[in-house]
């Protein structure tokens, strides 16, 4: 039982490229989302989606999109990558608070 | 809205001591409370929740906390310390009526264990 799976583990991008965060859950969850980590912040919530088909914009999601097709799978993209989104970046699901996490994708852009 | 506020980003005990991590809330209607862990370079786990059944909440690892709508507080407690309770803890907060879905997360404190 994998539970919830993030890739890459890290990746650096330069300004302006895009990429996509995977994410991938086996326990069947509706709810799940997407966290960023800042030292001494805490983790803000980007965006969630209540099931697939359906998702909404959190805290602070600008800079990013998301989709959810699948049930299991829940990508989180940056269009045009700048200094501000290096971060790390946690997916979580749950069945309604985000009781599982995964092991996070450390993203550094220069 | 909610909010949470830690105090006390470094938390420093000796082994066998008694730990004891602060959070208190901020909400205007009854809030459901988690703590969670996260150890280095791992994602982070729920230690335990609070939704409004019994105010002393016990979770995993010998911890537990307690809530109190007085003191709008729900401090993380363990009797003692062991060397592999060295990690980052996090306190957050919802609002039910928010449809349980926007946690906010205190800043986190970190616990260092001395041997």
């Amino acid at each position: 039982n994998a539970g919830v799976t993030q890739t890459p583990k890290f990746r650096i991008l330069k300004i302006g490229q895009s990429m996509t965060l995977q994410c991938a859950q086996d326990m069947n969850h509706n709810y799940m989302y997407w966290y960023r980590q800042d030292p001494g912040m805490g983790l803000k919530l980007i965006y969630y989606s209540v099931g697939a088909g359906i998702t909404d914009k959190g805290e602070v999601p600008n800079g990013y999109n998301v989709s959810r097709s699948t049930t299991e799978d829940f990508p989180l993209r940056l269009e045009l990558a700048a200094p501000s989104q290096t971060s790390v970046y946690f997916c979580a699901t749950g069945d309604v608070s985000p009781l599982h996490f995964g092991n996070g994708t450390r993203l550094t852009v220069t | 809205a909610q909010s949470v506020t830690q105090l006390g980003s470094h938390v420093s005990v000796s082994e066998g001591a008694l730990v004891l991590l602060r959070c208190n809330y901020s909400s205007s209607v009854p809030p459901y409370l988690f703590w969670y862990v996260q150890y280095p370079n791992q994602g982070l786990q729920l230690l335990l929740k609070y939704t409004s059944a019994a105010t002393l909440v016990k979770g995993i690892n010998g911890f537990e906390a307690e809530f109190k709508k007085s003191e709008t507080s729900f401090h993380l407690t363990k009797p003692s310390a062991h060397m592999s309770d060295a990690a980052e803890y996090f306190c957050a907060v919802i609002s039910p009526s928010s449809g349980g879905n926007k946690l906010v997360f205190g800043a986190g404190t970190i616990l260092r264990v001395k041997s």
